[in-house]
């Protein structure tokens, strides 16, 4: 079936310590990118990779690395989280840069 | 960061109506405009990829309209149904990035 996964889907942590949600697709799609969304507002783009090791900001990029070392993965990182990361993150991929998107099922993050 | 909008920002109707509502988005370096549909709980899905001033989209019940040189898309949902609540997100996809850019949101909550 083709798909984006997310791991974890629900993650609670403290702050300062590092964590890495994984992102995989199997549809051997170039674009991949991670939003993240807090409530009253829309998906907000963290970062996009328009191929492998082809990485770029968002619009809100501060507080997170990501790396694509490989097509399908697409690792989202917090070296350091704080309580204002506490948010929904979404992992979506698409065939090439402008087709639509597919997302993940989310990634639910707590920082206490 | 680039302004998109959407309006208004909730809808509630009765089962049968017709509604729609609008994206407004930056007219220059336009490439493309995503309608996706996010239903509580789930994740977003696409609806419609629109590349082209003037593009016309319908699946089903569901159709959409772009006009690039003013910068707004309209959503049409005819006779809507209960199933059809959900918050519906366009993104703006322009020329000089992969960026990609959403609005808010318009959550349509439709009563049986």
């Amino acid at each position: 079936e083709a798909q984006v996964t997310q791991n974890p889907r629900y993650l609670i942590t403290v702050t300062g310590k590092k964590l890495t949600v994984t992102c995989s697709q199997n549809m051997n799609h170039e674009y991949m990118s991670w939003y993240r969304q807090d409530p009253g507002l829309g998906l907000r783009q963290i970062y996009y990779s328009m191929n492998v090791e082809v990485t770029d900001k968002g619009d809100v990029p501060e507080g997170y690395k990501v790396s694509r070392k490989e097509k399908r993965n697409f690792p989202l990182i917090l070296e350091s989280p704080s309580p204002n990361q506490t948010s929904l993150y979404f992992c979506a991929s698409s065939l090439a840069l402008h087709n639509e998107q597919f997302f993940g099922p989310g990634t639910r993050l707590t920082v206490l | 960061i680039l302004n998109v909008e959407q309006s208004p920002q909730s809808l509630h109707v009765q089962e049968g109506d017709s509604t729609n509502f609008t994206c407004s988005f930056p007219s220059s370096n336009f490439y493309a405009l995503h309608w996706y549909r996010w239903e509580t709980a789930k994740s977003p899905e696409a609806l419609f990829v629109m590349t082209l001033n003037g593009d016309e989209k319908k699946k089903g019940r569901i159709s959409a309209t772009l006009n690039t040189k003013e910068g707004y898309s309209y959503l049409y949902i005819k006779g809507s149904q209960p199933e059809d609540s959900a918050t519906y997100l366009c993104a703006f996809h322009n020329t000089n990035a992969g960026k990609s850019t959403f609005g808010d949101g318009t959550t349509l909550t439709v009563k049986p």
